[in-house]
């Protein structure tokens, strides 16, 4: 069972439009992380999330951690080609294990 | 900015082999993590160190051990490898109190 569920698991829209990816879990986490990865490489830290309704803002990329800590969501405004790639969030649990949702494949196309 | 290196690149084995992946964290991370991430899946963590210990441990078959050396870096070692051990495997360190985690560019392991 996957303990992270990230929604969409496939997204592709032309470049312009604004996309919402979802991360959900039935666990409480102490921080949540974002990461981009490309084909062939490690993920790159976006952003940490650790308090709940924390917002954070990356140019044009919003994230939000839930009230309660078990979900949080990536807002990409005007999306661009290059924002094309695997989005995966990772929750942080125990002695900082990092549990990662099964991500989002992201296809801005131009 | 120095990142996380880890080697080999690219580590093509025979079944039944044995494999050596390396890390080497970034400067001053005393924390070094192993994941797994098999075609289109994503990365599951096998085990961490902090400090050379072993500091937690996940979905790491007994076929492979692995530790963390007195300069920090980390060796992984797959024996009795199998096909389904092909996939990425990733590297990551962190400063154990930021818990910010910063990944390698991965051994990519092959078993023909």
């Amino acid at each position: 069972t996957q303990l992270l569920e990230q929604s969409p698991q496939f997204l592709s829209i032309q470049e312009g439009e604004n996309l919402t990816v979802y991360c959900n879990s039935s666990s409480v986490f102490s921080s949540l992380q974002w990461y981009r990865q490309e084909p062939g490489e490690g993920p790159v830290l976006l952003v940490t999330v650790v308090t709940g309704g924390e917002v954070k803002k990356l140019k044009r990329l919003t994230f939000q951690f839930g009230d309660a800590r078990k979900d949080s969501s990536l807002h990409i405004t005007a999306a661009q080609p290059g924002d094309t790639g695997l989005y995966l969030c990772a929750g942080v649990r125990g002695a900082q294990k990092l549990v990662f949702g099964q991500g989002t494949r992201l296809t801005i196309n131009p | 900015a120095a990142g996380v290196i880890q080697s080999p690149r690219h580590l093509i084995k025979e079944k039944r082999e044995t494999a050596t992946l390396k890390c080497y964290p970034i400067p001053r991370h005393d924390t070094v993590y192993w994941y797994q991430q098999g075609p289109g899946q994503d990365p599951q963590f096998l085990i961490s160190f902090y400090e050379k210990m072993q500091s937690d441990k996940g979905s790491i078959p007994d076929r492979f051990s692995a530790q963390q050396f007195s300069d920090y870096h980390s060796e992984l070692n797959m024996s009795s490898l199998e096909l389904g051990d092909s996939a990425l495997y990733f590297c990551a360190s962190s400063e154990a109190v930021l818990g910010k985690l910063f990944f390698g560019s991965g051994t990519q392991l092959s078993v023909l």
